[in-house]
């Protein structure tokens, strides 16, 4: 069974600091994915990575940075955290034109 | 032409009844279309999927009904459970561009006991 781990599943930050979200697949997916899941406005994708130290910019990349330096491992970073990046992140992956496998999600506070 | 429009945005029905959410899109260049589910605390899942060549697929008491000409698809769960209770996202993309799909905004149903 395909496992996309995400290493926590709260975290509570304060505005302005640096904040890293980790996800590791064991798969050897080739794509992996961040989305932000707020209440009413769906999935939406930050960034995505087609290989290694490869990245796209999603539909709101604003604020936001990634590191893809091993296939199973795709990091988000947020660099300077704000308050209205409080929110639901999901990490996906999967194979080219195969169905997403997500993690279970980071709830983030930034307070 | 990039959304896919989802309703509806809540659904209550009893247990045994006939769940149904419906989506629409504008991208006529859309080729795959799945269905997520999404259980609290946990990641959205693949539920069951259909491609426009076909106008409904099965899967248990999960039925994808896909009409081309109208850019309309609808999920329906027969006999539906509490245990269906979740948020179910529809998509859409075109095969080959996973960085392309584009989820509705999702419907969270509750099946009452």
């Amino acid at each position: 069974d395909v496992k996309v781990t995400q290493s926590s599943r709260y975290l509570v930050k304060r505005t302005g600091e640096k904040v890293f979200l980790e996800c590791v697949q064991d798969m050897d997916h080739e794509n992996m994915f961040w989305y932000r899941q707020d209440p009413g406005l769906g999935l939406r994708l930050i960034y995505f990575s087609y290989d290694v130290k490869m990245k796209e910019k999603g539909d709101i990349p604003e604020g936001y940075s990634v590191s893809r330096e091993k296939k199973e491992r795709f990091s988000l970073i947020l660099e300077s955290a704000s308050t209205n990046q409080t929110s639901m992140y999901l990490c996906a992956s999967s194979f080219i034109s195969s169905p997403l496998h997500f993690g279970n999600g980071t709830r983030l506070t930034v307070t | 032409q990039q959304q896919v429009k989802q309703s509806p945005q809540s659904l209550i029905v009893q247990k045994g009844g006939i769940s149904i959410i419906n989506c629409a899109y504008e991208n006529t260049a859309f080729d795959y279309f799945p269905w997520y589910q999404q259980f609290p605390g946990k990641g959205p899942a693949l539920l069951i999927a259909i491609r426009p060549d076909v106008s409904e697929k099965k899967e248990g008491r999960f039925t994808i009904s896909f009409n081309k000409s109208a850019k309309q698809f609808s999920l329906h769960i027969m006999d539906s459970q509490p245990g269906d209770s979740a948020t179910y996202f529809c998509a859409a993309s075109s095969l080959g561009r996973d960085d392309k799909i584009i989820f509705g905004k999702g419907t969270r149903l509750h099946i009452l006991p």
